[in-house]
């Protein structure tokens, strides 16, 4: 059963402190991504990585960096978190893109259940 | 730039109707499309994915149709009953980034009375 793992489901962080959001998929998937869910926002896109050590901006990595070291997990870093960061964090994974592949890449997105995080 | 809306952003059902959901985006020039279920606090659960090339996707009592000229898309859920209460969301791939990105919509939020 296809499974992604955030390791917190609630954080309470204070402002300026260092935040480590992680995400673990078993399912050998090239694609990780990192999104924030705010209400009336919908899903927005911080990071994705398409493989080990590779890093793509999003449509809103400011103030969040990434790391892939290891093809099953991908780490999400609030450098020094603010109140604006609270939100719901999800992780997701799928496997790798290939437009040659056609209608036989079906490049499902699978999520984690999210970390809702609170900076105060 | 790609858009995605979906309407109605509420609905409201007694048990056993079926019903429809809707989700309008601005550029055909997609990938494919996904619709997920999201329950509240938790992660998404894809339900249906249809791949550009494909007009509709069925599994269960969900069909999802897909009119990519038309920047359409349609989720129809019959014979509704409580556990299907949850928020439905829209997504697509679009072509020019290269099948990497995904936008979503910002949901319809379903409430089916038992």
């Amino acid at each position: 059963d296809v499974k992604v793992t955030q390791s917190s489901r609630y954080l309470v962080k204070r402002t300026g402190e260092k935040v480590f959001l992680e995400c673990v998929q078993d399912m050998d998937h090239e694609n990780m991504f990192w999104y924030r869910q705010d209400p009336g926002l919908g899903l927005r896109l911080i990071y994705f990585s398409y493989d080990v050590k590779m890093k793509e901006k999003g449509d809103i990595p400011e103030g969040y960096s990434v790391s892939r070291e290891k093809k099953e997990r991908f780490s999400l870093i609030l450098e020094s978190a603010s109140t604006n960061q609270t939100s719901m964090y999800l992780c997701a994974s799928s496997t790798r893109t290939s437009v040659a592949l056609g209608a036989s890449d079906k490049n499902i997105q699978y999520f984690g259940a999210g970390t809702r995080l609170s900076v105060l | 730039k790609q858009e995605v809306t979906q309407i109605p952003a509420a609905l409201s059902v007694p048990e056993g109707e079926n019903l429809v959901l809707n989700c309008s985006f601005t550029d055909s020039a997609i990938y494919n499309l996904q619709w997920f279920r999201q329950d509240p606090g938790k992660g998404l659960t894809s339900l249906l994915l249809i791949q550009s090339s494909q007009r509709e996707q069925t599994s269960g009592r969900l069909n999802a149709s897909l009119d990519k000229s038309s920047g359409r898309s349609t989720l129809y859920i019959a014979a509704s009953q409580p556990g299907d209460s949850a928020t439905y969301l829209c997504a697509v791939r679009p072509l020019i980034s290269g099948g990497f990105k995904t936008i979503f919509g910002a949901g319809t939020r379903l409430f089916v009375k038992a």
